[in-house]
């Protein structure tokens, strides 16, 4: 069964401009989660997806961030102007289900770099 | 207020030898999960164990067990056997709620190294 799917895996670009992450779950997982992980520290929740519904998306810099699920599937999360502090790594993650014990599977991550 | 923390930036340990990485966490809720997620220097997020609030006994996967105190709300990942291969970031992390699809928050991290 393939994992979690994401490109690019790596993005270098110039403050200012525009960016584009996308990430292709596990078949089947309702929820989809975007996480940001900044150097040294662990994942933050950015937005989390029911199906193609944004359920909890507080975290979200709705500014410059925007993100989408079509169909349910994939999801595709956008930084526009990005801003040098906007260098991290941009984890998806999915899972099945809302049972008690549910383990959300991660993708390998897009380490963006914002000159 | 920190829901999870780690405070073991770092930790080394000798090849074949057990360690303990250890993990604090703070809830209200009365029902959660713990987890412990490793992140090799490739950078994905591999699951290791879980552990529920009311399981009763500690969690156990192969090399792992997880050293679960209620009262004192840690959950202390042990690795036995420590390999090369374990070397990477371990995290710690929360989900509060009976909810199967609350999202995570994770600890600041700890890096092991495993010294042959």
């Amino acid at each position: 069964e393939a994992g979690v799917v994401q490109s690019p895996r790596y993005k270098i670009i110039e403050k200012k401009q525009p960016v584009a992450f996308w990430c292709n779950p596990i078949s089947g997982h309702n929820t989809l989660y975007w996480y940001l992980q900044n150097l040294g520290q662990g994942p933050e929740l950015l937005i989390r997806y029911e199906n193609e519904e944004a359920v909890d998306d507080s975290q979200l810099p709705k500014d410059r961030f925007s993100a989408e699920r079509l169909k349910g599937v994939d999801s595709t999360l956008k930084i526009q102007p990005a801003e040098l502090g906007d260098s991290a790594v941009y984890l998806c993650a999915s899972s099945l289900g809302r049972s008690y014990y549910n383990e959300q599977f991660f993708g390998p991550g897009t380490r963006l770099t914002v000159l | 207020a920190q829901k999870i923390t780690q405070t073991q930036p770092g930790m080394f340990v000798q090849e074949k030898e057990a360690v303990t990485l250890d993990c604090t966490y703070d809830t209200s809720d009365p029902s959660y999960g713990l987890f412990w997620y490793k992140q090799p220097s490739s950078g994905e997020m591999i699951f290791l164990i879980y552990q529920g609030s009311y399981d009763q006994q500690n969690a156990t996967e192969g090399r792992y067990s997880l050293n679960f105190q209620k009262a004192r709300k840690s959950a202390n990942l042990v690795i036995s056997a420590s390999q090369l291969g374990d070397s990477a970031m371990y995290f710690c992390a929360m989900r509060e709620g009976r909810a199967g699809n609350t999202p995570l928050v994770f600890g600041k991290g700890t890096r092991l190294s495993v010294i042959a």
